[in-house]
């Protein structure tokens, strides 16, 4: 059974810095990775989608690399905004259930100014 | 181009109530998934339909239900609803057997079951 893990659940950080989320999943079995983020009360947007073949993907200032064989998947967010301040969600497509997604519990970061 | 639209926004019942949410996916798409998301956790999926019919289930009782019409909107509906029903529900949209683009999500309706 797929499961998939976010640390930290929780992050706080000063206005410029770099930052890194995690994400680590238990089947390597999958379609593609997405990341998303969730703005209190709102529903999802997608920031990037990683297929099980490729390693990294890139928008703006945010790259999201992958790992398939450790299960793992970082977002690494590049001068970071009071604006990022949201929740942020990875899910798995696994291959072998093609329909869903399966989604870690989240990171809520919020950037001080 | 309109993304995913859920109606309503917002929604108060009476536990024992039914309820009915709306869904009409992104332009292009022809599948429709419903999630379930409690304050504080991530969306957990319900079912997912295409051509009309449940491809896919997740471990929701049969009080949850749905629909998807030939325009490829859909709908949830949730009988004799519980306290623990109050959550979350998000529609996203897809185009069958594509795993090259990702899935678009609606912004949500927000069940409170009183």
């Amino acid at each position: 059974k797929q499961e998939v893990t976010q640390i930290p659940a929780a992050l706080s950080v000063p206005e410029g810095e770099n930052l890194v989320l995690n994400c680590s999943f238990t089947d390597s079995a999958i379609y593609n990775l997405q990341w998303f983020r969730q703005d209190p009360g709102k529903g999802l947007t997608s920031l990037l989608l990683i297929q099980s073949s490729q390693r990294e993907q890139t928008s703006g200032r945010l790259n999201a690399s992958l790992d398939k064989s450790s299960g793992r998947s970082t977002l690494y967010i590049a001068a970071s905004q009071p604006g990022d301040s949201a929740t942020y969600l990875c899910a798995v497509r696994g291959s072998s259930n093609t329909g869903k997604l399966i989604f870690g519990q989240g990171t809520t970061l919020q950037v001080k100014p | 181009d309109a993304g995913v639209t859920q109606s309503p926004t917002h929604l108060i019942k009476t536990r024992g109530q039914q309820v009915t949410l709306r869904c009409s996916p992104k332009s292009g798409h022809d599948t429709v998934s419903w999630y379930q998301q409690a304050l504080g956790q991530g969306p957990q999926f319900i079912f997912q339909y295409y051509e009309e019919e449940e491809r896919q289930r997740g471990n929701f009782p049969d009080r949850f239900s749905g629909h998807q019409f030939p325009n490829y909107s859909s709908e949830l509906n949730v009988n004799a609803l519980l306290l623990g029903d109050s959550a979350l529900y998000l529609c996203a949209s897809s185009i069958r057997d594509s795993i090259i683009y990702g899935y678009t999500f609606g912004s949500g309706t927000r069940l409170t079951v009183v």
